[in-house]
């Protein structure tokens, strides 16, 4: 099993539509958990950090699920602008921080 | 507050020369993360620098190096270059979470 796992996708959506991505993660261990979101041959940008309790940032809402070792990340009102790879990162604490990739996942936005 | 600068920006070299890339961290961020990110895959944990010294390396072969200096920037260096090294090379500067800088991209031919 991959360390962290994010279906790759494509989602292909229309404008203003809600979509979901999950990513499992294999590390009962991992403390950090966060999501990014990189557009064609660019570098990885900070989408927002994910909290025990849930977290939301205008239409992103971040989750976490431990006991079943996920995250998900849900946009809604879905934008063109929205169009990406969104990556999902999983990090152990401790002495030897690495935080761990997933492939991504392709979110398409169409008119 | 300047974010994280790499250099050069491209870089095209031919098999069996070596490379140098340069990172520059966010001010006051002591940590320097390098990956690589071939065309098409994730990100590849390749070192991990803090406070001057190496504190992780990734499953790369040795002749990836590199180092960090007095004022936490970092370089790569990549010997012996092979066709397959041709990628994205990304730093990130981190507190907690990473900060990534554009990226150099390298082309062996």
């Amino acid at each position: 099993r991959k360390e962290v796992e994010q279906d790759p996708g494509p989602f292909n959506v229309p404008e203003g539509a809600t979509v979901a991505f999950n990513c499992t993660y294999s590390n009962s261990a991992s403390q950090s958990f966060f999501w990014y979101r990189q557009d064609c041959r660019k570098e990885p940008k900070l989408l927002m950090s994910v909290y025990s309790s849930g977290n939301e940032d205008g239409r992103f809402t971040a989750q976490l699920n431990r006991a079943s070792q996920y995250i998900s990340l849900l946009i809604r009102d879905s934008k063109l602008s929205d169009s990406a790879t969104y990556l999902c990162v999983v990090g152990t604490s401790g002495g030897s921080y690495i935080p761990t990739f997933g492939r991504g996942t392709s979110l398409i936005v169409h008119p | 507050e300047a974010g994280v600068t790499q250099s050069p920006t491209h870089l095209i070299k031919t098999r069996g020369q070596q490379a140098t890339l340069r990172c520059s961290p966010i001010s006051g961020h002591t940590s320097v993360y390098w990956y690589q990110q071939a065309l098409g895959l994730g990100l590849q944990f390749l070192l991990w620098y803090d406070e001057g010294e190496e504190r992780n390396r990734g499953n790369f072969p040795p002749r990836f190096s590199g180092r960090q200096f007095p004022n936490y920037s970092s370089e790569l260096n990549v010997n012996a270059l092979e066709l397959e090294d041709s990628a994205l090379y990304l730093c990130a500067s981190t507190a907690y979470e990473q900060y990534f800088g554009p990226g150099t991209r390298l082309t062996v031919t």
